[in-house]
């Protein structure tokens, strides 16, 4: 079975630009959990989506949002970049009866320069 | 609310040392608790799991039991390779659908 699949695998963006990254669950998950990580803040939860619904989200501005897909696809946006956010943005499926094993990724790095 | 403390890395150890990783964590509840590695230049990888206490997950050689009584998840492998470098991520899941991580510990297996 195919694991989780982010694309594009590297970004280069510059201030003030928006930007898309987009993940492809195992199939069968249709739940899509995005986290964001950094050198100096680790591994922090973006936001979780389940049948297009976002059922949780974490502790980051209004710029970064998401989607899903009625084929659990998703994607989120971060929009207005600051130099912050470069990090390494990773995205994790899992089964409906068992979120909270979460399967990832290989993320998007995204540089903001 | 949920945290997971790690030991610092990063541990260095010569090929078939012992390995021990430590992890505690603070959760309310009953929270499913596991181990990541990362690569350099990867995502995470689920290396191992466990979903209530005394259960041992165990995987490629790695171990860790769920000790409720110390709030812990230690890994454990009895003899590393150099190909184990990497670092490892304890984590905590709360029937919440976010993953709770420590800070990551740096294991590197010099030969």
């Amino acid at each position: 079975k195919a694991g989780v699949t982010q694309t594009p695998r590297y970004l280069i963006k510059t201030r003030g630009q928006q930007v898309t990254l987009s993940c492809s669950p195992i199939s069968g998950h249709r739940s899509v959990s995005w986290y964001q990580q950094t050198p100096g803040q680790g591994l922090q939860f973006l936001f979780e989506y389940f049948s297009e619904t976002q059922r949780n989200k974490g502790n980051f501005p209004g710029r970064f949002s998401g989607r899903q897909f009625s084929n659990s696809r998703s994607e989120m946006n971060v929009s207005t970049l600051e130099l912050g956010d470069s990090a390494l943005y990773l995205c994790a499926s899992s089964l409906a009866g068992d979120r909270d094993t979460q399967y990832f990724g290989p993320g998007t790095r995204l540089t903001v320069l | 609310g949920d945290s997971v403390t790690q030991m610092e890395g990063p541990v260095t150890l010569s090929e078939e040392a012992f390995l021990t990783i430590n992890c505690t964590y603070t959760a309310t509840g009953y929270p499913s608790l596991f181990w990541y590695v990362q690569y350099p230049g990867e995502g995470l990888q689920l290396l191992l799991k466990a979903t209530k206490a005394d259960d041992k997950g165990s995987n490629k050689g790695f171990e860790a039991t769920y000790r409720k009584e110390t709030t812990s998840f230690h890994l454990e492998k009895g003899s590393v390779q150099v190909s184990d470098s990497a670092v490892y991520f304890c984590a905590l899941g709360n029937a919440g659908n976010m993953l709770t991580f420590g800070g990551g510990t740096r294991l590197m297996v010099k030969p």
